[in-house]
């Protein structure tokens, strides 16, 4: 079965910092990787999605990579603001399901 | 587009209730899931349709069933609701699953249920 792991659970940073987030998952094979951004109390809004033939993927201030040989994605952040708090999650999918992480809870202090 | 519209946004039931959710998507979308979302827990699978007719058990499907109606709508069924069921409860959608194929998963805004 596919693990997927965030860390760290929790990230407070100051505005204008970049920064990256990490995902690993166990099982390389997988289709693509999709990050997501929950707001509290809403639902799950889509990021970015790496397909399992390309590296990385962009959009606008976010850059999201995937190594599927180590296991790993990664979501740069850009010039953080604190519009971009928020809790993100990475999803891998395998076949028809997709496997979360429990995410990692943002928090840009103006 | 409404996206995946979900309904009803909350609910309180008590234990023994039975309810069902309702998730519809109107992006033409062959495959439909539900998760259920608790603190600590992430995201969990209750039951996915990968097409239209077609219905499969997730990571936690005990207690739950499903119907895929047509190729729209994806309903949720609790038949004998239990304090263990409180939780968020997400359906989504993607076009269909596949490798190298940009196939987004598109959810809806949750129903908050709580079994009493």
């Amino acid at each position: 079965k596919q693990e997927v792991t965030q860390i760290p659970a929790a990230l407070s940073v100051p505005e204008g910092e970049n920064l990256v987030l990490n995902c690993s998952f166990t099982d390389s094979a997988i289709y693509n990787l999709q990050w997501f951004r929950q707001d509290p109390g809403k639902g799950l809004t889509s990021l970015l999605l790496i397909q399992s033939s390309q590296r990385e993927q962009t959009s606008g201030r976010l850059n999201a990579s995937l190594d599927k040989s180590s296991g790993r994605s990664t979501l740069y952040i850009a010039a953080s603001q604190p519009g971009d708090s928020a809790t993100y999650l990475c999803a891998a999918t395998t076949g028809n399901q997709f496997y979360f992480g429990t995410g990692t809870s943002l928090t840009v202090i103006p | 587009n409404a996206g995946v519209t979900q309904t009803p946004k909350f609910q309180v039931l008590k234990t023994g209730q039975s309810m069902t959710l309702q998730c519809a998507q109107d992006m033409n979308h062959n495959s439909m899931y539900w998760y259920r979302q608790d603190p600590g827990m992430g995201l969990r699978l209750i039951y996915y349709s990968a097409s239209e007719g077609t219905t499969d058990k997730g990571e936690v499907p005990n207690g739950y069933n499903v119907s895929r109606l047509n190729k729209r709508e994806f309903s949720l069924r609790l038949e004998s609701a239990a304090p263990s069921q409180t939780s968020v409860y997400f359906c989504a959608s993607r076009s269909r699953p596949g490798p190298n194929s940009y196939n987004e998963q598109f959810f809806g805004p949750g129903t908050r249920l709580t079994v009493l």
